[in-house]
């Protein structure tokens, strides 16, 4: 079965520093994996995605995640927090033979102090 | 802006009462996904619509059916609606493998 496991429900960083957010995957070939943002009462926002490509992936507002297939992980980093980064972030995978699906992780919750 | 809209924003509903809840998709997508967010929870998989038809579906109970028109925008129904289904519903449109989700709709019943 595939699914996804973030490994921390709540991470705070002071802004200006560094920002990783844990994902670990298991799938039994190779899945195409997403973040995305979810700020209070609003939708979800897709930061980025990987799809086979370039393992290093770079998304929206400065965000990167980098696909270890040998660590099965697809950590999520920006090298400095602003802010407005303040939000649920959300590590997914698709499951192409269930039509698509999107199994989310249970999310991570960034703060970031002043 | 994804492009993906939904209505209503907010609603609010009794048990054992029958709700609609509407996605109008992308310009483009013929592929609308429907998930649940209970409140502090990771988004649950309820179904998905392509082309008009049902091309997968999440363990949720029958009371929980949709439809997709023509023009691939889509209807989420709940029958007998229980306290448990309070949450955030989204829709989400894609033509390939990445989804694009609306802003919500999230129902309350009490």
């Amino acid at each position: 079965a595939q699914s996804v496991t973030q490994l921390d429900s709540h991470v705070s960083v002071s802004e200006g520093t560094p920002v990783l957010l844990r994902c670990n995957y298991s799938s039994s070939y190779s899945p195409s994996l997403f973040w995305y943002v979810q700020h209070p009462n609003k939708g979800l926002q897709l930061l980025l995605k990987y799809t086979s490509a370039a393992t290093l992936v770079k998304g929206i507002n400065g965000f990167e995640a980098e696909f270890k297939k040998s660590e099965t992980s697809f950590h999520l980093t920006k090298p400095s927090a602003h802010m407005s980064d303040a939000a649920e972030y959300f590590c997914v995978v698709n499951l192409y033979n269930q039509g698509g699906k999107l199994i989310f992780g249970q999310g991570t919750e960034l703060s970031v102090k002043p | 802006e994804t492009g993906v809209t939904q209505s209503p924003t907010h609603l609010i509903k009794t048990r054992g009462q029958q709700v609609t809840l509407r996605c109008s998709s992308q310009s483009g997508h013929n592929t609308v996904s429907w998930y649940q967010q209970a409140l502090g929870q990771g988004p649950q998989f309820i179904f998905q619509y392509y082309r008009e038809e049902e091309n997968g579906r999440g363990n949720f109970p029958p009371r929980f059916s949709g439809l997709q028109f023509p023009n691939y925008s889509s209807e989420l129904n709940v029958n007998a609606l229980e306290l448990d289904d309070s949450a955030l519903y989204l829709c989400a449109s894609s033509s390939g493998e990445t989804q694009y989700f609306g802003p919500g709709t999230r129902l309350l019943v009490l």
